[in-house]
């Protein structure tokens, strides 16, 4: 199976500056690392994806980096806003999609006035 | 948007107590999935199903059944509930060529 590990738990920055959080995996295989976001009492919801054929991918202030080689991909948030504190979860996945994702443990992003 | 509807919303039960947890998903998915959440823990896969009839074991299976009765209908069951299986049970499908995983609101479930 897959191991994803996601770091940092809790991330706190100032509004308006830029938030980080990697995640590495194990499987040489995987092929399909999405991004999902969850506010509080709510569903996590997909944020942007990135696929194994891709180095670098951006989105509205989002911007998804992947390393194959160190087998480490991260999501960085740019110029961040109130509404961006919410739980950010990492996924891989070896089967190209949905099917079969293993989830980091998550990031707490609060985002402070 | 995928509509993904889960009931009961929320449950408390006791131990050793039977539990059934249904999803609904009304956009002719066929990849319906079962994930728990749980502080430290994150989202992790019980059971998932490519269709009615079919049923994959995910990475969590252990104390959880589930069946898949329709294209649009998937069960979780917990025939004799723990206490380690309080938690909150998000239900999700996605089409056979997608990516994007659309989740259902979520059933906390309570095992005293």
């Amino acid at each position: 199976g897959e191991q994803v590990e996601q770091l940092p738990s809790i991330l706190r920055v100032q509004e308006g500056s830029s938030a980080s959080i990697n995640c590495t995996y194990e499987n040489s295989a995987s092929n399909y690392f999405p991004w999902y976001k969850q506010e509080p009492g709510e569903n996590p919801k997909l944020i942007i994806d990135i696929r194994s054929n891709m180095e670098r991918k951006q989105t509205q202030g989002l911007i998804v980096l992947l390393d194959k080689k160190a087998k480490r991909f991260s999501l960085h948030i740019t110029d961040t806003q109130p509404g961006d504190s919410a739980m950010y979860f990492c996924a891989a996945s070896a089967r190209g999609g949905a099917d079969r994702l293993t989830f980091g443990k998550g990031t707490q992003l609060i985002i402070q006035p | 948007e995928a509509a993904v509807t889960q009931s009961p919303r929320n449950k408390v039960t006791v131990t050793g107590g039977n539990v059934t947890l249904s999803c609904r998903q009304t956009n002719s998915h066929n990849y319906m999935y079962w994930y728990r959440q749980d502080t430290g823990h994150g989202l992790r896969l019980i059971h998932y199903s490519y269709g009615a009839g079919n049923l994959q074991i995910g990475d969590v299976p252990d104390g959880y059944k589930a069946t898949r009765t329709t294209q649009e209908d998937f069960f979780l069951l917990l025939e004799l509930a723990s206490p380690s299986q309080t938690s909150l049970y998000f239900c999700a499908s996605s089409d056979r060529a997608g990516n994007t995983l659309y989740f259902g609101e979520g059933s906390r479930l309570i095992v005293v």
